[in-house]
């Protein structure tokens, strides 16, 4: 069946550390995957999309890895902020279906100062 | 981007009565979704909003109980009907562009009593 995980345990990490996180998906052949930022009571905000003839993409702070071997995007997040306190969604497209996005569940990440 | 404008933000319903939920865009767009999220999930589709034609429902998902409208390419709406405390949930809208990345409007946080 197709999985998309994201750890499902908040990461807490100090200001000004890099906050990395993971998303694995299983049976599904995305073309591009997509990381997106949700706070509490707000829909989530598009931040970064990484296609699979991509290694890697960069945005300020933000680094995004796709590994299509590996099936997995690892999600960079560095010199951290509290304001950087969010939780994050992977989403692919599912080319079987119409190229639609799925999303992961999300890791929630707490920066303290 | 987008500016996406949802009403209502929040409602509390009876069970068995019906809310219709608006969703607004500042520029015209081709496509339209509206999700799901339940209390600490992730998103999962309801349906592609197609203008001048019947929306696409994802699997689990039915016209009867979830009628959306998409007069427009700036508007749509998702009716949840005859519900039930299950459908306590936050609904969104988003819109793709051409790029394939996704903007969320604020959402609506709707109770079922």
């Amino acid at each position: 069946s197709q999985k998309i995980e994201q750890n499902s345990e908040a990461l807490n990490i100090q200001e000004g550390k890099t906050a990395t996180l993971t998303c694995n998906y299983t049976n599904y052949s995305p073309a591009y995957l997509q990381w997106y930022r949700q706070d509490p009571g707000r829909g989530p905000v598009f931040l970064l999309l990484i296609r699979e003839n991509e290694k890697e993409k960069r945005k300020e702070r933000l680094k995004v890895t796709f590994d299509t071997t590996l099936k997995q995007s690892l999600f960079h997040i560095t010199a951290s902020q509290p304001a950087d306190s969010a939780t994050y969604l992977c989403a692919l497209d599912d080319r079987a279906a119409g190229n639609k996005l799925t999303f992961g569940g999300g890791t929630r990440v707490l920066v303290k100062p | 981007s987008a500016v996406i404008s949802q009403k209502p933000s929040r409602d509390i319903c009876q069970r068995g009565t019906s809310l219709t939920i608006q969703c607004q865009v500042d520029s015209q767009v081709t496509m339209m979704f509206w999700y799901r999220q339940q209390p600490g999930q992730s998103l999962t589709l309801i349906a592609t909003a197609n203008q001048g034609s019947e929306a696409t429902y994802e699997s689990g998902f039915v016209i009867d109980k979830f009628p959306i409208s998409r007069p427009n390419l700036t508007f749509s709406t998702l009716t949840v009907s005859n519900m039930s405390p299950e459908d306590s949930s936050i609904y969104l809208c988003s819109v793709e562009y051409v790029s394939s990345e996704q903007y969320f409007g604020p959402g609506t946080r709707l109770t079922v009593t």
